[in-house]
């Protein structure tokens, strides 16, 4: 099935670093969902973006609507241990189906 | 706090073996979606309903996959025959309806299935 393209694919990274990565679509969306997902556990919603160029913060994590609707990007500032995990985006578009990203995986190293 | 909840959180089964999997969605939540995850990917879209009524079921397998949600709440997935290849983890995920803004999904914690 259809998947969105998120880069990187995985990154480690110093704790105390902040993080960037990105989803990526060739069709327009209308709306953007972040989840991180532990190893044998169900994705857990983040961030969810509604409006174009729409800027949301949960915490550390800061995520963004990209212009052209075809993007989504997330931040995560000041990483620690716990942020370890598999990053997915979402997306949705005139349908109401979602489709998703293949997947960040963070490793932060204490 | 409302949460998706699901059962068994894993399954193993032999080949040909018949299972199924449950699901009751944060209370109040109109729409229902399960969705199946090969490890390394995504979660893809099997089922969607809205109450009672298939929405979308496009991605599932009818020759040996089937999906119910009776009374609109609680919903089952069924596989039977199982296949090697339908080891995954099989998630199931709600939100209050089809469209509309503030319509984000919630997902339960998932069945880790096994098929040997």
């Amino acid at each position: 099935g259809q998947q969105l393209n998120q880069s990187p694919q995985s990154m480690f990274i110093q704790e105390g670093e902040d993080v960037s990565m990105n989803c990526t679509s060739s069709s327009i969306f209308n709306t953007w969902l972040w989840y991180k997902q532990d190893p044998g556990e169900g994705p857990v919603l983040l961030i969810a973006l509604y409006k174009a160029g729409e800027l949301t913060s949960n915490g550390r994590l800061t995520a963004q609507f990209g212009i052209t609707r075809k993007d989504s990007f997330l931040n995560i500032s000041a990483s620690i241990p716990s942020d370890v995990g598999i990053y997915f985006c979402a997306g949705r578009a005139r349908t109401y189906k979602y489709i998703f990203g293949t997947g960040t995986r963070l490793k932060v190293l204490a | 706090e409302a949460e998706v909840a699901q059962s068994p959180r894993y399954k193993i089964t032999e080949k040909s073996q018949a299972v199924a999997f449950w699901c009751d969605p944060i209370s109040g939540h109109a729409t229902l979606y399960w969705y199946r995850q090969i490890l390394g990917q995504g979660p893809e879209l099997l089922v969607q309903f809205q109450d009672e009524s298939v929405v979308d079921d496009s991605q599932l397998p009818k020759d040996r996959f089937s999906a119910e949600r009776l009374k609109g709440v609680d919903s089952t997935l069924k596989i039977q025959p199982a296949e090697l290849g339908d080891s995954a983890m099989y998630l199931c995920a709600s939100s209050w309806g089809l469209a509309g803004v503030y319509n984000e999904q919630f997902f339960g914690p998932g069945t880790r299935l096994t098929v040997l």
